[in-house]
């Protein structure tokens, strides 16, 4: 079935560092690819997402690519900052051929620490 | 604001009580959906819903039950027959299937005790 396998954290920084956090993923079909943050006692909110090969999310200074040949939408940033401190998880929608059932599913999670 | 409204935030449960978790969306979305957070497993799908009076169970059912009676509105119920229910539960919304990149929207979360 469908899984999406991401780093194991914690993952600890010092600001202003540069940030990589892996994820792969093994899926049928074509499926859309997201990055959520969760904040400390916070639901998820949407970071950044691609919905085609070669396709580059962004936003707030995180960029994701989607690899096909690769199975992998990593995260990066160039400079962290100590507010950036959360839970990031990585996600596939699952697709059927010309459409989306809609459902996630999500990586494990990877907590990220930014020190001052 | 346009959201998703969970209640309540916190809520303990007794051993053999059911339980109701309130869900409430004002984004016009026709899916709606419950996951569970434990520590360390991610989240997991409980129920969905993509259009009114229906829904699918998910990877986790058990234990849960919903209804979908109002297109804004998707209550989770944690019956007494869900014997491990301490967990962050986590309602979300989208426009629904067939939308390419169809984004998923959550809630702020309910954190679910049993004492």
């Amino acid at each position: 079935g469908n899984s999406v396998t991401q780093m194991e954290g914690p993952v600890t920084l010092s600001e202003e560092a540069f940030l990589t956090i892996n994820c792969t993923y093994t899926a049928t079909g074509y499926p859309s690819l997201f990055w959520y943050v969760q904040y400390p006692g916070e639901g998820l909110q949407l970071l950044l997402k691609a919905t085609k090969a070669d396709d580059k999310g962004s936003n707030k200074g995180f960029e994701a690519t989607y690899r096909k040949e690769t199975t992998s939408f990593h995260l990066e940033k160039g400079s962290v900052q100590v507010s950036d401190s959360a839970v990031y998880f990585c996600a596939l929608s699952e697709t059927n051929y010309g459409g989306s059932q809609g459902n996630l599913i999500f990586g494990k999670g990877t907590k990220l620490s930014v020190k001052p | 604001d346009g959201g998703i409204t969970q209640s309540p935030k916190y809520l303990f449960r007794k051993e053999g009580q059911n339980v109701t978790l309130s869900c409430e969306q004002n984004l016009n979305h026709d899916a709606m959906y419950w996951y569970r957070q434990d520590p360390g497993q991610g989240l997991r799908l409980i129920y969905y819903s993509q259009i009114v009076n229906d829904f699918q169970k998910g990877d986790i059912a058990e234990g849960y039950s919903v209804s979908r009676e109002k297109k804004e509105s998707f209550p989770l119920t944690v019956t007494s027959a869900q014997k491990n229910p301490t967990a962050f539960y986590l309602c979300a919304s989208s426009i629904g299937p067939g939308t390419p990149g169809n984004t998923i929207y959550f809630g702020e979360g309910s954190w679910l005790t049993v004492v």
